[in-house]
């Protein structure tokens, strides 16, 4: 079975700028978190949807927005890029309800 | 409240020997205590997780020891390998929601 996939693998994109991130879980997974890990520490959370509605949202800017469709894929936006937004992004999917999420490989971002 | 405090921030062990990772958090809300596994450039793996209510869980060579009453958790990895060198992840959430990460810690394992 495929796990959890995102797109791009890499990006790299100049400050000020807008980047959207893409993730789709595990077939039969309804639930889609995203988390930003910067270089040397753990992940932090972001977002977390079910059923395209948006069920936790972490300490982030604005600038941070997340959408999920119908068939459970998710997308993570970010505009206005800082530097500081150079980091590791990562998509975890999981069976509503159940506490097991599981991980994508992320996407690197370098805000240059 | 929010945070779960991990330690040693690394850790070298010799080949065949234990490693021993060790967390805390405050929020007794806590229910859920999952341990990943990451390789650089690689999204974290879930190697083990245990519930409150269990004090103890072991798969494979790896253990996680819990103490409710004192809010503490440890992983324990017996016959390490150089193949398990990576950075391990503690962590919590409660009612199936956000993970709350400790800092890390990178382990290596020497042949």
């Amino acid at each position: 079975d495929a796990g959890v996939t995102q797109s791009p693998t890499h990006l790299i994109k100049t400050r000020g700028q807008h980047v959207t991130l893409r993730c789709s879980p595990i077939s039969g997974h309804k639930s889609v978190s995203w988390y930003q890990q910067v270089l040397g520490q753990g992940p932090q959370f972001i977002f977390q949807y079910y059923e395209k509605e948006e069920r936790g949202r972490g300490n982030f800017p604005d600038r941070f927005s997340a959408r999920q469709f119908p068939n459970y894929s998710s997308e993570l936006n970010v505009n206005a890029l800082l530097l500081g937004d150079s980091a590791l992004y990562l998509c975890a999917s999981s069976f509503w309800g159940q506490e097991t999420q599981y991980f994508g490989p992320g996407t690197r971002l370098l805000v240059l | 409240q929010q945070q779960v405090k991990q330690s040693p921030q690394s850790l070298i062990v010799q080949k065949g020997g234990i490693s021993i990772i060790n967390c805390a958090y405050e929020n007794t809300a806590f229910d859920y205590f999952p341990w990943y596994q990451q390789f650089p450039g690689k999204g974290p793996a879930l190697l083990i997780a245990i519930r409150p209510d269990v004090s103890e869980k072991k798969e494979g060579r790896f253990t996680i020891s819990f103490n409710k009453s004192a809010k503490q958790f440890s992983l324990h990895i017996m016959d390490s390998q150089p193949g398990d060198s990576a950075t391990y992840f503690c962590a919590a959430s409660s009612e199936g929601g956000k993970l709350i990460f400790g800092q890390g810690t990178e382990l290596s394992v020497k042949p």
